[in-house]
């Protein structure tokens, strides 16, 4: 069974500053999807980054970009220049590439909120 | 472009009442899933269905039933609700290796 353990409840930021949010999962499949998800205070869940196992180049999206760590099983999120519009509880999520019918594993959730 | 629908968006139950949350989608997509969330746990899967005339149990399916109507629909029923199941409830679609297409979720509150 895989787990998925996000360690910080919450992460507070000012705007223009750099987060960092961290996940890690246990997993003994060697091909498998990591997600991070945020959920604003309007509850919809939003896809913010991707990362396939087997690409050793860390995923990026704008301001929001990855730390891929294989071996660790490690997957942080760093969100750069922060902005209002950031605050929300953002999730970590996995899923294995031999499971076809695509069920998520998610992290409990890092609340974060930014600042002025 | 709708995405994933669900009805309703909030619910008040008395305990021992039932309803059905409804979840359509739009996005031709084979699976679908019905999730819930709680404070500190994350979104955990209820049930889940692999395509049209197939269901799944997920990792907390007492106390839920699903009917996969059609492809685009897949619905949860509450039989006798209790106040355990007071919680935010997503449906999700997804093909492929994509990523997952979230409704905006039902909060039930049951008292």
């Amino acid at each position: 069974a895989q787990t998925v353990t996000q360690s910080q409840p919450e992460m507070s930021v000012q705007e223009a500053e750099t987060v960092t949010l961290s996940c890690t999962y246990d997993t003994s499949e060697n091909n498998y999807y990591l997600f991070w998800y945020k959920q604003p205070p309007s509850r919809q869940m939003i896809l913010v980054i991707r990362q396939e196992a087997y690409k050793q180049q860390n995923a990026t999206e704008n301001r929001f970009s990855v730390n891929f760590q294989k071996a660790a099983k490690s997957f942080s999120l760093k969100i750069s220049d922060s902005q209002l519009g950031d605050t929300a509880m953002y999730f970590c999520a996995f899923r294995r590439t031999t499971d076809s019918w695509g069920k998520l594993q998610f992290g409990a959730g890092t609340q974060v909120v930014v600042t002025p | 472009n709708a995405g994933v629908t669900q009805t309703p968006k909030f619910q008040v139950l008395k305990t021992g009442q039932s309803m059905t949350l409804q979840c359509a989608q739009d996005m031709n997509h084979n699976s679908m899933y019905w999730y819930r969330q709680d404070p500190g746990m994350g979104l955990r899967l209820i049930y889940y269905s692999a395509s049209e005339g197939t269901t799944d149990k997920g990792e907390v399916p007492n106390g839920y039933n699903v009917s996969r109507l059609n492809k685009r629909e897949f619905s949860l029923r509450l039989e006798s609700a209790a106040p355990s199941q007071t919680s935010v409830y997503f449906c999700a679609t997804q093909t492929g290796g994509t990523e997952a297409f979230f409704g905006q979720g039902t909060r039930l509150t049951v008292v």
